[in-house]
């Protein structure tokens, strides 16, 4: 199983809103990730968490904030968003120890800010 | 700083053509480089993974070359198909865990 779901695939929320974005991976994988991708842009990266801690954050705003309950799941908590965050958030895995080091990602959530 | 170029940013093609897909990266000191699909409004899709020690890869009509002495990675498609139609991108890990991507070719492969 080679999968990254993410859940929902489509999200329309208000500047007042708080809203979640769910990632899940079963590969085992210790680092995952979640990338804003605007349209016509390659991936920007967010943050990246390394067996469950925060490794990397990209200066991103406080609106967003990162949850790794488990190697499992990643959650990406919203609130008080901006229309410019509007956007493709996607969610990757990788085994940073495996031979080949491949990066798997999801199919992204569609987030509208209105 | 490792910076990936992917050129041209567009490219057309009538289908049967064979084409190549270019990723230049100035850093030759990587370990592995992977190649993507990305259909419009979609997650990216991982093509083909060809580790340092690989000089190509290949995964049915799909082959992907790599260089690290002149910092270039191709990727071949055969026998193009309309079904072919997306956005490629390239990248390549860094030692702190991040992947620096090409801005990515979009593809259109016409009937």
């Amino acid at each position: 199983d080679t999968e990254v779901t993410q859940t929902p695939k489509h999200l329309v929320m208000g500047m007042t809103n708080k809203k979640s974005l769910k990632c899940e991976q079963h590969m085992g994988h210790r680092a995952m990730y979640w990338y804003k991708q605007k349209a016509k842009k390659p991936p920007e990266l967010m943050f990246v968490y390394s067996y469950e801690k925060l490794s990397i954050n990209e200066s991103v705003p406080s609106r967003f904030s990162p949850e790794c309950p488990n190697s499992s799941l990643l959650n990406l908590h919203l609130h008080a968003l901006q229309p410019e965050d509007s956007a493709l958030y996607l969610c990757a895995s990788r085994d940073l120890f495996s031979r080949t080091d491949e990066a798997f990602f999801g199919q992204g959530t569609r987030l509208t800010v209105v | 700083k490792q910076e990936v170029t992917q050129i041209p940013a567009a490219l057309s093609v009538p289908e049967g053509e064979n084409l190549v897909l270019n990723c230049s990266f100035t850093d030759s000191a990587i370990y592995n480089l992977q190649w993507f699909r990305q259909d419009p409004g979609k997650g990216l899709t991982s093509l083909l993974l060809i580790q340092s020690s690989q000089r190509e890869q290949t995964s049915g009509r799909l082959n992907a070359s790599l260089d690290k002495s002149s910092g270039r990675s191709t990727l071949y498609i055969a026998a193009s198909q309309p079904g072919d139609s997306a956005t490629y991108l390239c990248a390549v890990p860094r030692a702190n865990s991040k992947l620096t991507f090409g801005k990515g070719i979009t593809l259109s492969v016409r009937p």
